[in-house]
């Protein structure tokens, strides 16, 4: 079946360097996207959303890139801080199916002081 | 403005037990979503409610079964429970039924012996 996945389970950055995290998903219809932190002991956190029909969406500190030719989905990270080390999720919602979103298996994400 | 609560934070259950699990969503929010997150992935869409009725339902059987009151607030019950049922549960509210980002609470850790 198809699914999200992610390149790699995790990445380690320097406080204050840029970190990208990728995720690759295979279904290509479908039309919306979220990025989401996980803390450990915490549910999800909402980070920013894309639809299809976008290439980029800024938020604060974050951007999340959308190349739907290749069915790849990044998150960048501006001056990673401490507070940034969580594990990653990015999540897709299938055509025909509202709120279901579909989840890879993550990435952790660890800032070294 | 309170979040996503869920209750209760901990169970411990043994196998053939039956478990009822507790959400009350977002301020605002009038959908419901369950998610199952095994340990070291990400999670995995059990099934929705929105307006007191199941939407959209993931692969999983009918042991897995909820409702939703109207005050939006939501229940997931297990029956028959299995070793393999011990993961955080998660609920996730959203607004209405079109793609809208998903909030989630911090789960519910349930340990089946």
């Amino acid at each position: 079946g198809e699914s999200v996945g992610l390149h790699l389970p995790t990445l380690s950055v320097q406080e204050g360097d840029n970190s990208i995290i990728n995720c690759a998903y295979s279904n290509s219809a479908s039309d919306y996207f979220i990025w989401y932190k996980q803390e450990s002991g915490k549910g999800p956190q909402f980070i920013i959303d894309i639809r299809s029909n976008m290439d980029k969406r800024q938020g604060q500190r974050v951007t999340v890139l959308l190349n739907k030719t290749v069915k790849h989905l990044s998150l960048q990270i501006a001056a990673t801080q401490p507070g940034d080390s969580a594990v990653y999720f990015c999540a897709e919602n299938p055509p025909l199916r509202n709120n279901d979103m579909r989840f890879g298996a993550g990435t952790r994400l660890t800032v070294k002081p | 403005d309170a979040g996503v609560t869920q209750s209760p934070t901990h169970l411990i259950k043994t196998r053939g037990q039956q478990v009822t699990l507790r959400c009350s969503p977002k301020s605002g929010h009038d959908t419901v979503s369950w998610y199952q997150q095994a340990l070291g992935q990400g999670p995995q869409f059990i099934f929705q409610y929105y307006e007191e009725e199941e939407r959209q339902r993931g692969n999983f059987p009918d042991r897995f079964s909820g409702h939703q009151f109207p005050n939006y607030s939501s229940e997931l019950n297990v029956n028959a429970l299995l070793l393999g049922d011990s993961a955080l549960y998660l609920c996730a509210s959203s607004w209405g039924q079109g793609d809208q980002p998903q909030h989630f609470g911090d789960g519910t850790r349930l340990s089946i012996l």
